[in-house]
């Protein structure tokens, strides 16, 4: 079955420094890949996916994430981070052989300090 | 245009009783899929509903219930309720076609007591 590890549970930075999410996610022949986020009290914001095509994926708020078959990743990156950026995100795995339900991991806690 | 809206926003349950949530799709989607967040945990998928039936369901027992209206919207439905069911409850919509994101509601927040 299919699975995704977010390595890191939490992770704080200060405002202004780039940050990076990782994720893995099991081996499989066909997926779609995305990453959430989610602020407190509230349901869950698409940042961005990748489909298919080109393997860097850029999102909304300056978001992008890198699709790495090989090492099955899809790791997150902001250049420069603001403190509205501190929020839970998630990393999320459809598996086409499976169907189109989503399988998240545990989430990482992005805090951003002045 | 709105997106998809859950209600109620919040519910308080004691055990062994039922429970039914709903969910309106976003304006355009005709899948809605079902998600269980327990606190400081990733969603888990519950189930998902297209043309009015189940087409995929995830490891949760048969206590779990659904059904989606020609309409497209949707309810979940949960009987004797346990502790453990305390959680948000997402509902999620889509395009039926494969590659479109899926776009969540804010959720219902279930405390059983």
């Amino acid at each position: 079955a299919q699975s995704v590890t977010q390595l890191d549970s939490q992770v704080p930075v200060f405002e202004e420094a780039p940050v990076e999410l990782r994720c893995n996610y099991s081996s499989s022949v066909s997926v779609y890949l995305f990453w959430y986020v989610q602020y407190p009290n509230q349901g869950l914001q698409l940042l961005l996916k990748y489909l298919s095509g080109s393997t860097l994926v850029k999102g909304i708020n300056g978001f992008e994430a890198e699709f790495n078959k090989s090492q099955t990743s899809f790791h997150l990156r902001k250049p420069s981070v603001h403190i509205s950026d501190t929020a839970e995100y998630f990393c999320a795995v459809s598996d086409l052989q499976a169907g189109t339900a989503l399988i998240f991991g545990k989430g990482t806690t992005l805090s951003v300090s002045s | 245009d709105a997106g998809v809206t859950q209600s109620p926003t919040h519910l308080i349950k004691t055990r062994g009783q039922q429970v039914t949530l709903r969910c309106s799709p976003k304006s355009g989607h005709d899948t809605v899929s079902w998600y269980q967040q327990a606190l400081g945990q990733g969603p888990q998928f519950i189930f998902q509903y297209y043309e009015e039936e189940e087409r995929q369901r995830g490891n949760f027992p048969d206590r779990f219930s659904g059904h989606q209206f020609p309409n497209y919207s949707s309810e979940l439905n949960v009987n004797a309720l346990l502790l453990g069911d305390s959680a948000l409850y997402l509902c999620a919509s889509s395009s039926g076609r494969g590659n479109q994101p899926q776009h969540f509601g804010d959720g219902t927040r279930l405390s059983i007591l």
